[in-house]
């Protein structure tokens, strides 16, 4: 199984909502990332958990939270978003930030904010 | 900072062409590099990923070679087909634990 799954597909949130983007993953792997990516553009990161700890954030703005509970799931909980945040999320993992690994994408989460 | 350039930023070919697309990345500290397919609004596939200890990488019509002293790569693709339309990325496996994404070309097979 080299899949990473992510939910939901669409989602479309007004500026006021609270909501959650999941994503999930059943190879063992210890590092998972959350990217960004606006239309024609090439996936931005925004943070990497390390064996389920915050390893990198990329200055991202704290209307986005990411939260890891456990080694095969990550989330990432919007609240306050502006229509600017509309993009495609993206989750990632491989087996190991700081190792020769590969990394595997889910299908993302497409995202409108209204 | 590990910056990651690809050309072309676009090309459109006839069925059949054999065709070559380059990334460039300026810091050698790399793991590795990943060749990936982005097909509209979807996610990322990946189609070959060389170590950094690696010269090449083949999978099917698909040949991805790497020079990292230069710090390029090219992804090779043979007898191209329509249904290998999409925009493909590259990615650098940095030292600093993240990916980097060159900005990609789109490729367009015409029947």
């Amino acid at each position: 199984d080299t899949e990473v799954t992510q939910t939901p597909k669409h989602l479309v949130m007004g500026m006021t909502n609270k909501k959650s983007l999941k994503c999930e993953q059943h190879m063992g792997h210890r590092a998972m990332y959350w990217y960004k990516q606006k239309a024609k553009k090439p996936p931005e990161l925004m943070f990497v958990y390390s064996y389920e700890k915050l390893s990198i954030n990329e200055s991202v703005p704290s209307r986005f939270s990411p939260e890891c509970p456990n080694s095969s799931l990550l989330n990432l909980h919007l609240h306050a978003l502006q229509p600017e945040d509309s993009a495609l999320y993206l989750c990632a993992s491989s087996q190991d930030p700081a190792q020769n690994t590969e990394a595997f994408f889910g299908q993302g989460t497409r995202l409108t904010v209204v | 900072k590990q910056e990651v350039t690809q050309i072309p930023a676009a090309l459109s070919v006839p069925e059949g062409e054999n065709l070559v697309l380059n990334c460039s990345f300026t810091d050698s500290a790399i793991y590795n590099l990943q060749w990936f397919r982005q097909d509209p609004g979807k996610g990322l596939t990946s189609l070959l990923l060389i170590q950094s200890s690696q010269r090449e990488q083949t999978s099917g019509r698909l040949n991805a070679s790497l020079d990292k002293s230069s710090g390029r790569s090219t992804l090779y693709i043979a007898a191209s087909q329509p249904g290998d339309s999409a925009t493909y990325l590259c990615a650098v496996h940095n030292y600093g634990q993240n990916f980097v994404f060159g900005p990609g070309t789109r490729l367009s097979v015409l029947p």
